[in-house]
């Protein structure tokens, strides 16, 4: 059973759509992460959730909202997209908020804006 | 602020030799420090973590990790390379702090020769 789940992997949009990405854990955890890398594979955390409290929330544009509908599932909808959004998100989860155990990766989602 | 070094992009090493991936870090009290590895269209996967204890740490499929607080160091090492080692190493640290994000490094593409 595949831990951390996204949909979908690939994800291709035109500028100025609305598009959202899924992600469902099975590990039981309690906190859930979006990260982002760009194409140069640098690794940002946008958000993470614990028990579906927002908890992290870095300098990220506010067309960007997660919603976590329980502690298994962390969605993240993308408004009026842009080209510099292209990227691979990637969802996680861990047993803790602080960040002090480790990380379980979801396969990534690879949107591309044209 | 929280910040790591990966100072090298690429390592180039060959099968059966030992191999070290750099990671320096700057952080507001104790570090929480990690590595994790990513394969080629894959999410990252965690390899070890120092939190406290022992400043050498094992962890999976033979990598270990030096814990230098002198030299603000963490680097990844394993005895003998693999080909199947060869990916993209992600350090990440976590500071002491109220700050529960994770900072990762530039990651650095480690290539085992045959």
């Amino acid at each position: 059973d595949t831990a951390v789940s996204q949909t979908p992997k690939y994800l291709v949009t035109q500028m100025g759509n609305d598009k959202s990405i899924k992600c469902e854990q099975n590990l039981g955890h309690d906190t859930m992460y979006w990260y982002k890398q760009d194409s140069k594979k640098f690794l940002k955390i946008m958000f993470s959730y614990n028990n579906k409290e927002l908890i992290i929330n870095e300098t990220v544009p506010n067309r960007f909202s997660p919603k976590s509908p329980d502690k298994a599932h962390l969605n993240l909808h993308i408004n009026s997209l842009e080209l510099g959004d292209s990227a691979v998100y990637f969802c996680a989860s861990s047993q803790d908020g602080q960040g002090v155990r480790e990380q379980y990766f979801g396969p990534g989602t690879r949107l591309t804006v044209t | 602020a929280q910040s790591v070094a990966q100072p090298e992009d690429q390592v180039n090493v060959a099968e059966g030799n030992p191999l070290t991936v750099k990671c320096t870090y700057s952080v507001s009290g104790n570090p929480y420090l990690f590595w994790y590895v990513q394969y080629p269209n894959r999410g990252l996967q965690f390899l070890l973590k120092y939190i406290t204890g022992d400043n050498l740490v094992k962890g999976s499929y033979g990598f270990e990790a030096e814990f230098n607080k002198s030299q603000t160091s963490f680097h990844l090492k394993k005895p003998s390379a693999l080909v199947s080692d060869s990916a993209l190493y992600f350090c990440a640290v976590r500071d002491g702090t109220g700050r529960r994000a994770l900072t990762f490094g530039s990651g650095t593409r480690l290539q085992v020769q045959p």
